[in-house]
């Protein structure tokens, strides 16, 4: 079951803006939008947003998530040091009836 | 305080079988769909499968199909993944995750290693 495309990496500076990117096609990403997942090392993932740009409680206004198409985008604004950390996309594939997932971002804050 | 616990994981020869359990705690787990994702060593995040609220359906992703089957005991708020013919492959930590538009809540995980 091919996965969502993320890029391997991200680096940007502290207090910078970073977009992350998930490619699927019509049938998941194109379809109802990806969620986004932030996971620390060691930790388990947790949930940034959902269906492009819901976000639970808790969540920091710095993260918030669009989509064009069949790709998604999670911009992080005013990049802080605990933002480093890995992030993954994910999306119900209708044609598959499968949750897929990106092979995961890791962002690097310099 | 909502809070998913798996236990159940350990080290396992290939082809035997393991059970993982999770456990959901403060919130009514009889009406969510609950998921099984995991995470090989460096690896990113696998979706497993998932049940139903109400133990009707259950999907899997086809690299464990055959194989694994969930299953729920909502009076006991608890969903188990039974493993069999188990592979190097599948060596991974195992997440439990509640489906609320998406994965909204996730356990610490639980380690299985299948090795000789």
């Amino acid at each position: 079951q091919a996965g969502l495309t993320q890029p391997p990496s991200v680096s940007k500076g502290l207090r910078q803006t970073a977009t992350l990117t998930c490619t699927g096609n019509s049938n998941n990403v194109g379809n109802q939008g990806a969620a986004w997942l932030q996971q620390h090392h060691g930790h388990p993932p947790k949930l940034l947003s959902y269906r492009n740009n819901n976000r639970p409680s808790g969540i920091s206004e710095r993260f918030s998530a669009s989509r064009s198409g069949n790709t998604a985008s999670l911009t992080i604004t005013g990049l802080q040091p605990d933002d480093e950390a890995d992030y993954y996309c994910s999306a119900w594939d209708r044609g598959l009836s499968v949750w897929v997932f990106g092979g995961g971002t890791k962002l690097t804050v310099l | 305080q909502v809070q998913l616990v798996e236990s159940g994981g350990g080290v396992v020869q290939p082809g035997r079988s393991l059970r993982l359990s999770c456990a959901g705690v403060g919130f009514t787990f009889s009406t969510y769909v609950m998921h099984w994702v995991r995470q090989g060593p460096g690896k990113g995040l696998e979706w497993v499968g998932f049940m139903s609220y109400d133990e009707r359906n259950d999907c899997y992703a086809d690299s464990v199909k055959g194989r694994f089957t969930i299953s729920r005991d909502n009076s006991k708020n608890t969903m188990y993944l039974q493993m069999n013919s188990l592979r190097a492959e599948d060596t991974a930590i195992y997440y439990c995750a509640r489906e609320s538009d998406a994965f909204d809540t996730w356990g610490q995980g639980t380690m299985v290693t299948v090795s000789s």
